[in-house]
């Protein structure tokens, strides 16, 4: 499977600002795409799927580029509780094939 | 809705003996179920794709004689990591997919250490 990379950080982003990370994926037949969330010793939990128009959900924002092959996260009014981990996951069959996964971003959102 | 479950959550077991891991999804029926592997500060890592009546699918480099893997129901996938050593200490993640949101559902995990 092709290789999906992210920045590993830690991003140390205070409450209430607007953090953003990218995630690149080398397989330009990749046909869906995610945002997961996972904290510390957890399991993935599904944030957001990933449209080519670009969804929103609350305070998150996700983009997709298809030319650049890069999704972008951006979380907007940041909370202490969005400190995670945060998985880009890329499907390259479409409906029920595997994910793969980057290795995550971790955000800490400091008080 | 949507929920799946792992059992265990997690086994501590010595060296040379077999683990097995149930994996259900609740309250939804799964052809398909997927276990991972995620080593520490490592990215989830795809194994093998369960269909439910057949054989898996296993991924480059997962040796299917050591990680068998029956998918006997809707329901159920079961991973028996066999003759464990280890450098299996791991966290296994299974998740099942549900055709009609085209996501799949992650359970809890099992953290698996062998002594």
């Amino acid at each position: 499977r092709k290789e999906v990379e992210q920045d590993p950080g830690p991003f140390n982003v205070p409450e209430g600002a607007t953090v953003a990370f990218n995630c690149t994926y080398s397989n330009s037949a990749s046909q869906s795409f995610f945002w997961y969330r996972q904290d510390c010793r957890k399991e993935p939990k599904l944030l957001m799927s990933v449209y080519s128009s670009g969804n929103e959900d609350g305070r998150f924002t996700a983009q997709l580029n298809r030319a650049s092959q890069y999704i972008s996260l951006l979380i907007r009014d940041s909370k202490l509780s969005d400190s995670a981990t945060y998985l880009c996951a890329v499907n390259v069959g479409g409906g029920a094939d595997g994910l793969t996964f980057g290795k995550g971003t971790h955000l800490i959102i400091q008080p | 809705g949507a929920v799946v479950s792992q059992h265990p959550s997690w086994v501590i077991c010595k060296s040379g003996t077999s683990v097995k891991i149930e994996c259900r999804s609740l309250d939804f029926q799964a052809t398909t179920m997927f276990w991972y592997r995620q080593f520490p500060k490592q990215s989830l890592m795809l194994m093998a794709t369960s269909n439910e009546g057949s054989k898996a699918t296993y991924e480059q480099g997962v040796e299917k004689d050591k990680f068998l893997i029956n998918h006997a129901s809707l329901t159920l996938s079961t991973l028996t990591v066999t003759s464990a050593h280890p450098e299996d200490s791991s966290f296994y993640i299974c998740s099942a997919y549900l055709a009609a949101q085209e996501t799949q559902y992650f359970g809890p995990g099992t953290r698996l250490l062998v002594l």
